[in-house]
């Protein structure tokens, strides 16, 4: 089945211990994204990549590093969580302009 | 600057009548255009994207949109509600070529509620 899987679903962590959010895709797209999903604000994009080692800043970079060394996956790093990063966080992929399949989401808690 | 608006924070339907549910966007260049729905607790599923040719089109669920480039416009159209429509609904925007093509903006979401 055509997916893009996230992991984990849920995840409670406390303010400043590094974290990755895993992101696998199985369609052999070249574009992967992350967006972050908050009340009253819609999706904003975290980061995106348009292939194997070569990524760009969405709107709301700041405290969220990204690799993407396979074309199949893409973490997302929180390397010093903080509150504010508290929201839902969903892993998603394209083959460009042909808009993006997600993930079922993260639900991320920073205490 | 790229933008996406949604005017309607919140829409209520009676199941039956017809909905319609606004978007307009700024972009500098061709757009491609996308309707998303997330059912509660769900992730987002495409209903429709528009990237040239006939201004209207369909989608999954009974839901058509249509591109009007002098309004800006992308609004999200169903003749008939269902209860089961009920959701979150979002309009994005992004480049139609180029690098960028990754870079999809999305409007704050219109939540449709649906009167038995």
């Amino acid at each position: 089945e055509a997916q893009v899987t996230q992991n984990p679903r849920y995840l409670i962590t406390v303010t400043g211990k590094k974290l990755t959010v895993t992101c696998s895709q199985n369609m052999n797209h070249e574009y992967m994204s992350w967006y972050r999903q908050d009340p009253g604000l819609g999706l904003r994009q975290i980061y995106y990549s348009m292939n194997v080692e070569v990524t760009d800043k969405g709107d709301v970079p700041e405290g969220y590093k990204v690799s993407r060394k396979e074309k199949r996956n893409f973490p997302l790093i929180l390397e010093s969580p903080s509150p504010n990063q508290t929201s839902l966080y969903f892993c998603a992929s394209s083959l460009g302009g042909d808009g993006y399949t997600f993930g079922s989401g993260t639900r991320l808690t920073v205490v | 600057a790229q933008s996406v608006t949604q005017p309607d924070i919140h829409i209520t339907v009676s199941e039956g009548a017809s909905l319609e549910l606004r978007c307009n966007y700024s972009y500098g260049a061709t757009p491609y255009l996308f309707w998303y729905v997330q059912s509660p607790g769900q992730g987002l599923q495409l209903l429709l994207k528009y990237f040239s040719g006939d201004t209207l089109v369909q989608g999954i669920k009974g839901f058509e949109a249509e591109f009007k480039r002098s309004q800006s416009s992308f609004n999200l159209r169903k003749p008939s509600v269902h209860w089961s429509d009920a959701a979150e609904y979002f309009c994005a925007v992004g480049p139609s070529y180029g690098g960028s093509q990754g870079n999809l903006i999305f409007g704050k979401g219109t939540k449709l509620s649906v009167k038995p």
